[in-house]
């Protein structure tokens, strides 16, 4: 059974902090890593396909990197801002499995207070 | 909006009867998918078509669950005789099949209640 891993679950922090928050994958047969975010009442939004070790992506103040290796990708946010509160789900690809679907993380829950 | 759709956004349903929701993809994709997010969990696979083809579906999707996308556009996925524990938020997405690391397009979701 494939297991991924996110945390910390959840996450407090004040308007103007920096914040980080990891994704623990097989390490094996690796395809591609998604971060995706999503706000409450809102669809999951992508943020980030990676694909490559050493993978860094980065978009406005978020930014993640990707150890392919060792299994695991860093979510950043710098600065944080009230409307990143949301729930940051990380979904891993495996070479060989299934062509449909997408094993997600339980998630990491953002709160920004202003 | 061009984005998935889907239909309704809010079910409250009482034990033993039959629930059906829709969803819309967006519209030059030909690859469907659902899933399922309980309490506390991450979304959780249970079905994907390719055109009107239903080609892998998971464990969870018991027999009391059917899903169909007749003509390759839109699908439907309908649970009979629901039980307390049918109870999640019910996410669709799409993606292209030509998308070589599948990155999918989600919906809002639609969250069932059952009593």
């Amino acid at each position: 059974i494939l297991n991924v891993e996110q945390s910390p679950q959840s996450l407090h922090v004040q308007e103007g902090d920096s914040t980080n928050f990891t994704c623990s994958f097989p390490s094996s047969n690796f395809y591609a890593l998604h971060w995706y975010r999503w706000e409450t009442a809102k669809s999951p939004e992508a943020l980030f396909v990676m694909t490559l070790n050493g993978d860094e992506k980065k978009k406005g103040r978020i930014s993640a990197t990707l150890n392919t290796k060792e299994g695991y990708s860093y979510l950043y946010i710098k600065g944080s801002q009230p409307e990143d509160s949301a729930t940051y789900l990380c979904a891993f690809k495996n070479y060989g499995g299934s062509q449909g679907n997408l094993i997600f993380g339980k998630g990491t829950k953002l709160s920004v207070k202003p | 909006d061009t984005g998935v759709s889907q239909d309704p956004r809010h079910k409250i349903t009482k034990r033993g009867q039959n629930v059906t929701f829709r969803c819309d993809p967006i519209s030059e994709h030909n690859r469907l998918y659902w899933y399922r997010q309980t309490l506390g969990q991450g979304p959780e696979f249970l079905t994907y078509f390719q055109n009107e083809a239903q080609l892998e579906k998971s464990r969870l999707l018991s027999d009391r669950f059917s899903a169909e996308r007749p003509k390759g556009s839109f699908s439907t996925l309908e649970i009979q005789r629901t039980e307390q524990g049918d109870s999640a938020m019910y996410l669709c997405a799409s993606s292209e099949s030509g998308n070589i690391y599948n990155e999918q397009f989600f919906g809002p979701g639609t969250r069932l209640t059952v009593l």
